[in-house]
């Protein structure tokens, strides 16, 4: 079965620095890797994909992941944190067959940026 | 979240008794995914649809069961309701897509729990 670890319960940055959420993966095949973020109270949003190609992947609110096959890793990463990023980050991958598609989520990782 | 509806937002209920959650979305996806949130855990897949009368379990199935009669809604219902299953469960819906390419868009959420 497919999986993904989040190695890090909570992550805490300063506001201006750079910051790094970890994601390895486990699957057998071509992984599909997906980060999502969570406000307070909110569903999930959409942050960025890896199908195929580029190893960087760009997305939502100046996010990117780094896809590195050798390492099976796909880091979330920002150049710059801001206070307004703190939340609650999934990352996750696709597992079945064609037509039965589903997500596979790990366990979140709380951003907290300090101001 | 724009598309997809979850109701109720809130509820509180007795240990044994029966409940159902509702789903609705406006996209017309094919697939329908309904998933629950815990602390330490992330998210967890409890039954997922592919279409209409076609549904699947997930991971942490036990307890629960689920209906699709129509593309537009995804029911699911706790036979007898525990205290164990206190949770916040989500919602997914995905365009359908031969590769599983197209990642979830979530529902709000609904709070439940159990006394």
């Amino acid at each position: 079965a497919q999986s993904v670890a989040q190695p890090e319960d909570q992550v805490n940055v300063a506001e201006g620095n750079p910051l790094t959420v970890k994601c390895t993966y486990s699957v057998s095949g071509n992984p599909y890797l997906f980060w999502y973020v969570q406000y307070p109270n909110r569903g999930l949003q959409f942050l960025l994909k890896y199908i195929t190609g580029d190893n960087l992947v760009k997305g939502s609110y100046g996010f990117e992941a780094e896809f590195n096959k050798s390492q099976t890793s796909f880091h979330l990463k920002k150049p710059s944190a801001l206070v307004s990023d703190s939340a609650l980050y999934f990352c996750a991958v696709r597992e079945g067959h064609s037509g039965t598609y589903k997500y596979i989520f790990g366990t979140g990782t709380r951003l907290k940026v300090l101001a | 979240d724009a598309g997809i509806t979850q109701s109720p937002r809130h509820k509180v209920t007795e240990t044994g008794t029966p409940v159902t959650l509702r789903c609705h979305q406006t996209e017309n996806h094919r697939y329908m995914y309904w998933y629950r949130q815990d602390p330490g855990h992330g998210l967890r897949l409890i039954h997922y649809s592919y279409g209409v009368k076609d549904t699947d379990k997930g991971e942490v199935s036990d307890g629960y069961s689920v209906s699709r009669s129509k593309t537009e809604d995804f029911l699911l219902t706790l036979e007898s309701a525990t205290s164990s299953q206190t949770s916040v469960y989500f919602c997914a819906i995905s365009e359908t897509g031969d590769r599983g390419e197209y990642g979830y868009t979530f529902g709000s959420g609904t709070r439940l729990t159990v006394v």
